[in-house]
């Protein structure tokens, strides 16, 4: 069965931390994704990646950063968490067909 | 920029009901899909509709797409509870990193 592997389910950091969550798919997808998800906004796209060393902005990538060193690797890092990045975060990855994403199981992150 | 709305974004329902979600988006695209979020888990996919026309079913769920309206509808037949759920409706494109844009959710409550 093909996974998508978030490291952590929940989180609890505290302001000024930097905070990395990981996301590891092991179908050998070209694409991955981390979206953020809050109360009445929908998916949030944070940053994507489209290959190895490859990355590029969403919608809202103020205050995050992201690493692919490796195709079955996407870290998103928050160089300096705020209360305001208390969300779910959800990696995602995709091959360049028809298929859509398939989905990790979140991390809860809370902010303090 | 791509806009996609869900309406309603929050609706309950009787066990045996009928009723339909809508997803219209703002930008010609050449794929739709369909997605279910259980409460504190993470989201799968429910359809892939990729065609002017197209239409899938699985079980008590229907999808259909209408590309020339910018529509698609989610319909729902004789609904029970483990139908309750959040569902999205998200746009993509070809050859964009297959990035998609999701619309707000409806959270679908069944009631006894």
């Amino acid at each position: 069965d093909v996974k998508v592997t978030q490291s952590s389910r929940y989180l609890v950091k505290r302001t000024g931390e930097k905070v990395f969550l990981e996301c590891v798919q092991d179908m050998d997808h070209e694409n991955m994704f981390w979206y953020r998800q809050d109360p009445g906004l929908g998916l949030r796209l944070i940053y994507f990646s489209y290959d190895v060393k490859m990355k590029e902005k969403g919608d809202i990538p103020e205050g995050y950063s992201v690493s692919r060193e490796k195709k079955e690797r996407f870290s998103l890092i928050l160089e300096s968490a705020s209360t305001n990045q208390t969300s779910m975060y959800l990696c995602a990855s995709s091959n360049f067909d028809s298929y859509g994403y398939t989905f990790g199981s979140g991390t809860r992150l809370t902010v303090v | 920029e791509l806009k996609v709305e869900q309406n309603p974004l929050f609706l309950s329902m009787q066990e045996g009901k009928n009723y339909t979600i809508y997803c219209n988006y703002s930008t010609t695209s050449d794929r739709l899909y369909w997605y279910r979020q259980d409460p504190g888990k993470s989201l799968e996919s429910l359809f892939v509709l990729l065609s002017n026309g197209a239409v899938k079913q699985e079980g008590r769920l229907m999808a259909s797409l209408d590309t020339k309206a910018r529509l698609s509808t989610l319909h729902i037949t004789a609904a029970v509870h483990d139908l309750s759920a959040t569902y999205f409706c998200a746009v993509g494109f070809t050859g964009t990193a297959s990035k998609l844009t999701f619309g707000t959710g409806t959270r679908l409550q069944v009631t006894l």
